[in-house]
C-alpha cells in the first residue's frame, strides 16, 4: 500500500527554472494539501483542494500554483523559482468524509533547494 | 484566529529520562481535533494520535501518553522511559472544522543520548 507518492525526492533549480511538484494518493481521500517546512517554523500550508475540482489558498501562496489532475492527484507548480522557495515539501491528503478526527497522511516529500 | 504553540524548541534527555513536550492552543470553535506526529531523522511524518475536543480522557500507548486538558487549552505528550529511537522533531496540530486544514505547532526537537 503505497499511501501518498511524491515525486521527485530531491530536485535543484537555478533561479528563474520552473518546476512541477507531482503527488498521487492511492487511498481514494477526497481532500489534499501542499506543505512546506522551513527551520523554526513547521509546516506551512501552501495550497489545499478540499475535493476533486476545488483549490483554495492556503498560508503562504506566493509563487505557487496547483492543480487537483484527478481525485489521486495534486500537483505543485513554481514558475519562476527564488531562493526563498529552498524548502522541504509535504504533500498530505485526508478522507473528510470521515469527520474531522481522520489524521492528514504525509508523503516522504520533495527536498528542493533554489540557487 | 488559531494559533498552536510548542514553546519548546529543543530538548535533550539522558536515555531512560521521562520526558515531557508541550502544547498549547487557541481556538474559538467548541469542535475541534488534535494531533499529534512524528518526524524521525529520515524525513516522514508519522501519525501518533487524535483527540476530540469533547474528550479529555488521558490516553497511553505503550511508552507514550497525551494528557488533554481543556481549562488550561494544552495537550502535552510524554515519553516514559526514553530511548534513542524517540529522537524526532514532534509536532502538535490543530484541525480546523471548516477546512478540515491543519494549523502546526513549530515543533519540539527531541534528542535522546545514550
Amino acid at each position: 500500500n503505497a499511501g501518498v507518492t511524491q515525486t521527485p525526492k530531491f530536485q535543484v533549480l537555478k533561479t528563474g527554472q520552473s518546476m512541477t511538484l507531482q503527488c498521487a494518493q492511492d487511498m481514494n481521500h477526497n481532500s489534499m494539501y501542499w506543505y512546506r517546512q522551513d527551520p523554526g517554523m513547521g509546516l506551512r500550508l501552501i495550497y489545499y483542494s478540499a475535493s476533486e475540482g476545488t483549490t483554495d489558498k492556503g498560508e503562504v501562496p506566493n509563487g505557487y500554483n496547483v492543480s487537483r489532475l484527478n481525485k489521486r492527484e495534486f500537483s505543485l507548480r513554481l514558475e519562476s523559482a527564488a531562493p526563498s522557495q529552498t524548502s522541504v515539501y509535504f504533500c498530505a491528503s485526508k478522507n473528510t468524509l470521515g469527520g474531522l478526527n481522520q489524521p492528514q497522511h504525509f508523503g516522504d516529500g520533495t527536498r528542493l533547494s533554489i540557487l | 484566529a488559531q494559533k498552536v504553540t510548542q514553546a519548546q524548541t529543543e530538548i535533550s534527555v539522558v536515555e531512560k529520562e521521562d520526558v515531557t513536550l508541550d502544547c498549547v492552543y487557541e481556538t474559538r470553535d467548541t469542535t475541534y481535533y488534535l494531533f499529534w506526529y512524528k518526524q524521525p531523522p529520515s524525513g516522514e511524518l508519522v501519525f501518533l494520535i487524535r483527540r476530540n475536543s469533547f474528550d479529555e480522557q488521558n490516553e497511553i500507548s505503550g511508552r507514550y501518553s497525551w494528557n488533554f486538558q481543556k481549562s488550561t487549552s494544552s495537550f502535552n505528550f510524554t515519553i516514559t522511559a526514553s530511548q534513542v529511537v524517540d529522537s524526532a522533531v514532534y509536532f502538535c496540530a490543530l484541525s480546523d472544522p471548516g477546512t478540515y486544514k491543519y494549523i502546526f505547532g513549530t515543533g519540539t526537537r527531541l534528542k535522546v543520548l545514550a
